[in-house]
């Protein structure tokens, strides 16, 4: 089985940076995702890591440690805009295919 | 259009009621899901499907069924609607992974809320 920990809600001030944790434990790990979802919208996709180390892309880094089980969404120059649900998924070996396990998410409160 | 469409978006209906929700997608995917989403629960995996004739369970089926009625519809189908299955249903698709490693990413419809008086 999977079990994935997030914090459940974190608040920041804009222009901030903000780190969102997620810790995991899984049976043949095969990546982890991070996804964003707006209020009463659909979750879309931020980032994948499948190997150790830093993936940067503009604003947002996402960070994963496979030894410590271990993954952070760093978010820089905050935005409003950017109050959001992260969901943070795990992909094991689930008879081979592959199906992310989603963790209950973090809800991130930006103000001004 | 949307590349994945979920109908209805919402949805009231009374205990014992049978109810079908449907999902479409013009992506090409092979692999199509449903979730469900409860407050502080995150999203679930209901159902999923990786291709016309090959359908399996999630963490959470009971309750529920799946039809997959061909490569760009899969329908979700409560029997017999209980309260506790009021939640925001979402519909999703992917691609296959590429290479056992590679990132298989979800594209999830706008969802369905079903509320179950």
């Amino acid at each position: 089985g999977q079990n994935i920990d997030q914090p459940t809600e974190m608040t920041a001030t804009e222009g901030a940076i903000v780190q969102i944790n997620c810790t995991y434990q899984t049976s043949g790990f095969n990546g982890l995702f991070w996804y964003q979802q707006h209020a009463g919208e659909a979750p879309t996709f931020l980032s994948y890591n499948v190997l150790d180390g830093l993936e940067e892309k503009g604003r947002f880094s996402s960070f994963l440690s496979r030894s410590k089980g271990y993954s952070y969404l760093l978010l820089k120059e905050l935005q409003m805009k950017d109050s959001a649900s992260y969901l943070c998924a795990v992909r094991g070996d689930r008879r081979g295919s592959y199906i992310p396990t989603f963790g209950r998410g973090t809800s991130l409160i930006v103000h001004p | 259009d949307a590349d994945v469409t979920q109908t209805p978006r919402n949805r009231i209906t009374k205990t014992g009621k049978r109810i079908m929700l449907e999902c479409s997608q013009t992506k090409g995917h092979d692999r199509m899901y449903w979730y469900r989403q409860d407050p502080g629960l995150g999203l679930r995996l209901i159902y999923y499907s990786f291709d016309v004739k090959d359908i399996n369970k999630g963490e959470i089926s009971d309750g529920y069924s799946v039809s997959r009625q061909a490569q760009a519809k899969f329908s979700l189908s409560l029997e017999s609607a209980i309260p506790n299955q009021t939640a925001l249903y979402f519909c999703a698709t992917s691609d296959l992974p590429t290479q056992g490693t590679g990132a298989n990413v979800l594209t999830f419809g706008a969802g369905s809320r079903l509320t179950v008086l």
